[in-house]
């Protein structure tokens, strides 16, 4: 294990429907990552926090809302998404997000809208 | 910004035998280069790192080579086992450190 635990590990929701994906490590590290891993495609950076201060949305459309409370947990908000959007979350963490380049991955939601 | 290329995107080989993975990156600034192994169900697990001050670095069966004037990187697998077959991804630091990664290469080890 990583230290970095995902919840759910599946999730299928309809498009009108709101869920939230939570992460949480163990690592007392203190930047959290969201990414996109899609089929065929390379992992996609969503967003960033360090020390709990947003610092990267790169360009995530606003049905997608991350909220962290610490530098410990970190959530993924979802509403009205598209089928477009099914996919495998991913959540990292690192020691901090400006020097720190080496990334702990957890074990992701897999996520299918339909 | 920093783009990285991976091939091949599948590698299929006998067990026992050596597996190599290419990257090619774009931005020369870029000092961090990370790989990264996923195996099914799993999120990536990071298998080793070079920095830019290294040409090289081993640990076991792997090894990781890098040539900054040419800007690409590889891993080497030597006898390789059933339980090395997963997803690998190269990746490297880009704008503001963020970590840019390749498109993934599927490896098969057949017994």
């Amino acid at each position: 294990e990583t230290g970095v635990t995902q919840t759910p590990r599946h999730l299928v929701m309809g498009m009108t429907n709101k869920k939230s994906l939570k992460c949480e490590q163990h690592l007392g590290h203190n930047a959290m990552y969201w990414y996109k891993q899609s089929a065929k495609k390379p992992l996609e950076l969503m967003f960033v926090y360090n020390f709990k201060e947003q610092t990267e949305n790169n360009s995530v459309p606003s049905r997608f809302s991350p909220e962290c409370p610490n530098s410990s947990h970190l959530f993924l908000h979802l509403h009205t998404l598209q089928p477009e959007d099914s996919a495998l979350y991913l959540c990292a963490s690192s020691q901090d997000g400006a020097s720190s380049y080496e990334q702990y991955f957890g074990p992701g939601t897999r996520l299918t809208v339909t | 910004g920093e783009n990285v290329e991976q091939h091949p995107s599948t590698l299929s080989v006998q067990e026992g035998d050596s597996a190599v993975i290419k990257c090619t990156y774009s931005d020369s600034a870029s000092n961090y280069f990370p790989w990264y192994k996923q195996e099914l169900g799993k999120g990536p697990q990071l298998i080793i790192d070079i920095r830019s001050n290294v040409g090289e670095k081993k640990d076991q069966r792997i090894a990781v080579t890098l040539n900054k004037t040419a800007k690409h990187f590889s891993l080497h697998i030597t006898e390789t086992q059933p339980e090395d077959s997963a997803v690998y991804f190269c990746a490297a630091n880009g704008l503001e450190n963020k970590l840019v990664f390749g498109a993934g290469t599927i490896l098969r080890v057949k017994s």
